[in-house]
């Protein structure tokens, strides 16, 4: 099976410039996660989508971040303006909801700030 | 709240050495427990889970046990390759949580032939 998908893979721009990226999970994977990962540190969830729901968004930058699944398909992560601290990989990842599924993670989108 | 302390790295062993990656966790109920790796240039893979006590995950010669009392979940390989430098990361989830993933900080083991 094709696995999550990302674009871009790299992406600068200087701070205050807005940016946007692109996942297209799994096929029939119903929730959709979209995590921050700072160099150097785990990864850490900025929203999560069940179809296209928000279940969980507590940890979005509301102010400067958003985020869509409108048909319940691919998504878009929008950061506007961007900031230095913004600078990470940006990841992906789509499960089927069903139970203990797991995650299947993209290879990301590397931000840098400048 | 939630929340997986791992070991800091990075981890520095020759070929064929014994590895441990210790891992532990708190969290507000009963977690199933991960261990994922994401080699260079690469995205995060599953490499084991457990979901219950006591559970041994395995894959690819490493291994990891569920231990509730301690809340740990150590990661364990008997003979390392250079093939298995990569940044390896703990994690867990709740199922009253939607199943996100809380993961530990990474640590980065370099093996050297």
């Amino acid at each position: 099976e094709a696995g999550v998908a990302q674009s871009p893979r790299y992406k600068i721009i200087e701070k205050r410039q807005s940016v946007a990226f692109w996942c297209n999970p799994i096929s029939g994977h119903a929730t959709l996660y979209w995590y921050q990962q700072i160099l150097g540190q785990g990864p850490k969830l900025l929203i999560q989508f069940q179809n296209n729901g928000v279940v969980d968004d507590s940890q979005l930058p509301k102010d400067r971040f958003s985020a869509e699944r409108l048909k319940g398909v691919d998504s878009t992560l929008k950061i506007q303006p961007a900031k230095l601290e913004d600078s990470a990989v940006y990841l992906c990842a789509s499960s089927s909801g069903q139970g203990n599924s797991p995650l299947h993670f993209g290879n990301g989108t590397r931000l840098t700030v400048t | 709240g939630n929340s997986v302390t791992q070991m800091e790295g990075p981890v520095t062993l020759s070929e064929e050495a014994f590895l441990t990656i210790n891992c532990t966790y708190t969290a507000t109920g009963y977690p199933s427990l991960f261990w994922y790796v994401q080699y260079p240039g690469e995205g995060l893979q599953l490499l084991l889970k457990a979901t219950k006590a006591d559970d041994k995950g395995s894959n690819k010669g490493f291994e990891a046990t569920y231990r509730k009392e301690t809340t740990s979940f150590h990661l364990e390989k008997g003979s390392v390759q250079v093939s298995d430098s990569a940044v390896y990361f703990c994690a867990l989830s709740l199922r009253n949580a939607g199943n996100m993933l809380t993961f530990g900080g990474g640590t980065r083991l370099m093996v050297k032939p």
